[in-house]
């Protein structure tokens, strides 16, 4: 119930095309949902992320799409650019947690050719 | 924005000795910050959430007497690896957030221990 599953693995787009990565939760006290992109050898870093009160999100050229009902949110990459070679994590945590914990998904490899 | 640093970047240590690891929150307060250890293109793994003063809350499967974790001040936090052995090998990562920002953790940059 505590896990977020990740797809794909690994992905490989062409310049200028849509990556697409989408996550999976089960416990539906989850209200906050946020994608990291780590570069090697770096720290994540906080691209966006969503609350369940709205089904949308977007920021530049990254968007979030989330599916209250199937327990599902997905990252959009717009215009993917060889920069954005790095890997995507998704992750959930719950407002009633007194620590707010984030459970990580298992990370997709993404690779932009230009 | 909000910045974490780790010190130091990477180290190698020989077998059986500690090594210690410290991240400071630059520009903000973290009442509570998180100990992540990451093997390679694997995911995160949340080993300890430490709040400022208090002892640190450890995740199952995680040794507290090998891992000691100081949470000493609102924006210093350190983790010793106690008798490091190879398998200990891997990078680890800080993040800290404020009481104010409920959800939103920020990381650091990351240390990677090398154990011979």
């Amino acid at each position: 119930q505590q896990q977020v599953k990740q797809s794909p693995q690994s992905l490989i787009v062409q310049k200028g095309g849509i990556s697409i990565i989408n996550c999976a939760y089960e416990n539906t006290a989850f209200d906050y949902f946020p994608w990291y992109q780590q570069f090697p050898g770096k720290g994540p870093a906080l691209l966006i992320a969503i609350r369940p009160d709205v089904s949308e999100k977007k920021e530049g050229r990254f968007t979030i799409s989330f599916n209250k009902s199937a327990k599902q949110f997905s990252l959009h990459i717009m215009d993917s650019q060889p920069g954005d070679s790095a890997t995507y994590f998704c992750a959930a945590s719950r407002s009633s947690s007194n620590t707010g914990k984030l459970i990580f998904g298992q990370g997709t490899t993404l690779q932009v050719k230009p | 924005g909000a910045v974490v640093s780790q010190h130091p970047s990477w180290v190698i240590c020989k077998s059986g000795t500690s090594v210690k690891i410290e991240c400071r929150s630059l520009d903000f307060q973290a009442t509570t910050m998180f100990w992540y250890r990451q093997f390679p293109k694997q995911s995160l793994m949340l080993m300890a959430t430490s709040n400022e003063g208090s002892k640190a809350t450890y995740e199952q499967g995680v040794e507290k007497d090998k891992f000691l974790i100081n949470h000493a001040s609102l924006t210093l936090s350190t983790l010793t690896v106690t008798s490091a052995h190879p398998e200990d090998s891997s990078f680890y990562i800080c993040s800290a957030k404020t009481s104010g920002s409920w959800h939103e953790q920020f990381f650091g940059p990351g240390t990677r221990l090398t154990v011979l």
